[in-house]
């Protein structure tokens, strides 16, 4: 069966360091992965997108990487911040369907 | 903040009832989707409008439909309402033909809830 799978488990850093999260993929072959970050009470908010045919994407202190074959995405933030204590949440694109397959979210905890 | 709005923020209804909830996209885009997200969950795709038609359906019954307006806002119907429709209904849009991906910007969502 197709699933898109995120760690449930929240993610609880000290400010300053490296967060990563993880998303896996099963029995998909998407054009396209994205990441969205979501607040509570709030729709989510595109931050990344990375082609299948790109190993790495980077945005100021966010970076992505795209395994194919490993059938997974890495979604790091550097030097983090308490600012950055959200879910994040692992989409996948088909192609240009319009439709979006996300994972459950990871939700971060940074810490002062 | 995306330009997309939604209405109302918050409703509750009660099972069997019929609700409607509203989407305004952002200007300048002619695509909208809607996702249902359960808490706890990530959203699942319910449907896609272009040019006022529907454009792609997820797994959602019948019961579930849309539309979307010369203006490209949109609608989302749902009859015969169940308990485990209970969830915060989101809206996104996006600009079919200048986008060669599907990056979508969401509205703050509806919170419905059915007792």
């Amino acid at each position: 069966s197709q699933k898109i799978e995120q760690n449930s488990e929240a993610l609880n850093i000290q400010e300053g360091k490296t967060a990563t999260l993880t998303c896996n993929y099963t029995n998909y072959s998407p054009a396209y992965l994205q990441w969205y970050r979501q607040d509570p009470g709030r729709g989510p908010v595109f931050l990344l997108l990375i082609r299948e045919n790109e190993k790495e994407k980077r945005k100021e202190r966010l970076k992505v990487t795209f395994d194919t074959t490993l059938k997974q995405s890495l979604f790091h933030i550097t030097a983090s911040q308490p600012a950055d204590s959200a879910t994040y949440l692992c989409a996948l694109s088909l192609g240009n369907t319009g439709k979006l397959i996300f994972g459950q979210g990871t939700t971060l905890q940074v810490k002062p | 903040e995306t330009g997309v709005t939604q209405s109302p923020t918050h409703l509750i209804k009660t099972r069997g009832q019929q609700v409607t909830l509203r989407c305004s996209s952002q200007s300048g885009h002619n695509t909208v989707s809607w996702y249902q997200q359960a808490l706890g969950q990530g959203p699942q795709f319910i449907f896609q409008y272009y040019r006022e038609e529907e454009n792609g359906r997820g797994n959602f019954p019948p019961r579930f439909s849309g539309l979307q307006f010369p203006n490209y806002s949109s609608e989302l119907n749902v009859n015969a309402l169940e308990l485990d429709d209970s969830a915060l209904y989101l809206c996104a849009s996006s600009n079919r033909l200048a986008a060669s991906t599907d990056t979508q910007y969401f509205g703050p969502g509806t919170r419905l809830t059915v007792l």
